[in-house]
């Protein structure tokens, strides 16, 4: 079974332009996530989704971050205009629905992104 | 506000040492702790711990949850190099919600 991917591993822009993330949940998981760690800090929690529908954006930072999750496949995560304090690492994670019976999300490598 | 603090924030041992990580929470409606061992890239999910006093195992490793005093502990023993990790903590509040994470706790373990 593969695992959740994400892609780019690594992204440079600068301030004020526009990065599209993208993350591959595992095959059959309903539930996908969006986390990101800033330097020194913990993982936290941006937006929980249920196959196309957003069930919790509580920790999306600001308007300037857009998720759709189109078919309830694939996700996107864009910031626009990207600012310093973006930079980090963005993980994605997917888990299985109600039937699964258990909530282990299972993590992608993250996305860096290094805003200059 | 949820809350998860981890202890120590980062440990170094030697080759077969054993170790023991904390994790400390104040949750409402808690549902979960999972533990996650982050090596290079992507954090691989070690345990999940929902009732108090059961441990799960997994060859080196062992966890527990103490409910009453709000924390768990992931014990290693007989450390080896592979070991060397961040090692983090979180926990969740409903079955498919969000996952609220310590600091996580950087162990180095040295041959």
């Amino acid at each position: 079974e593969a695992g959740v991917t994400q892609f780019p591993s690594h992204s440079v822009i600068e301030k004020g332009q526009t990065v599209t993330l993208r993350c591959d949940p595992i095959s059959g998981h309903d539930n996908l996530y969006w986390y990101r760690r800033v330097m020194g800090k913990e993982i936290k929690f941006l937006l929980h989704f249920v196959k196309e529908s957003k069930q919790d954006e509580s920790g999306m930072p600001n308007n300037r971050f857009l998720a759709e999750r189109t078919g309830g496949t694939y996700s996107t995560l864009k910031v626009q205009p990207a600012e310093l304090e973006d930079s980090g690492v963005y993980f994605c994670a997917s888990s299985r629905d109600l039937a699964g019976g258990t909530n282990e999300q299972f993590f992608g490598p993250g996305t860096r992104l290094t805003v200059l | 506000e949820d809350k998860v603090v981890q202890s120590p924030l980062s440990l170094v041992v030697h080759e077969g040492d054993t170790v023991t990580l904390n994790c400390s929470y104040e949750v409402t409606n808690f549902r979960s702790l999972l533990w996650y061992k982050q090596e290079k890239k992507a954090p691989t999910f070690l345990f999940m711990l929902t009732s108090s006093g059961i441990e799960k195992k997994s060859g080196r490793l062992s966890s527990i949850l103490d409910k009453k005093e709000l924390s768990s502990i992931l014990n290693i023993t007989a450390t080896q190099t592979g070991d060397s990790a961040i090692y983090l903590c979180a926990v969740l509040r409903t079955s498919y919600g969000k996952l609220t994470f310590g600091q996580g706790t950087i162990l180095t373990v040295h041959p």
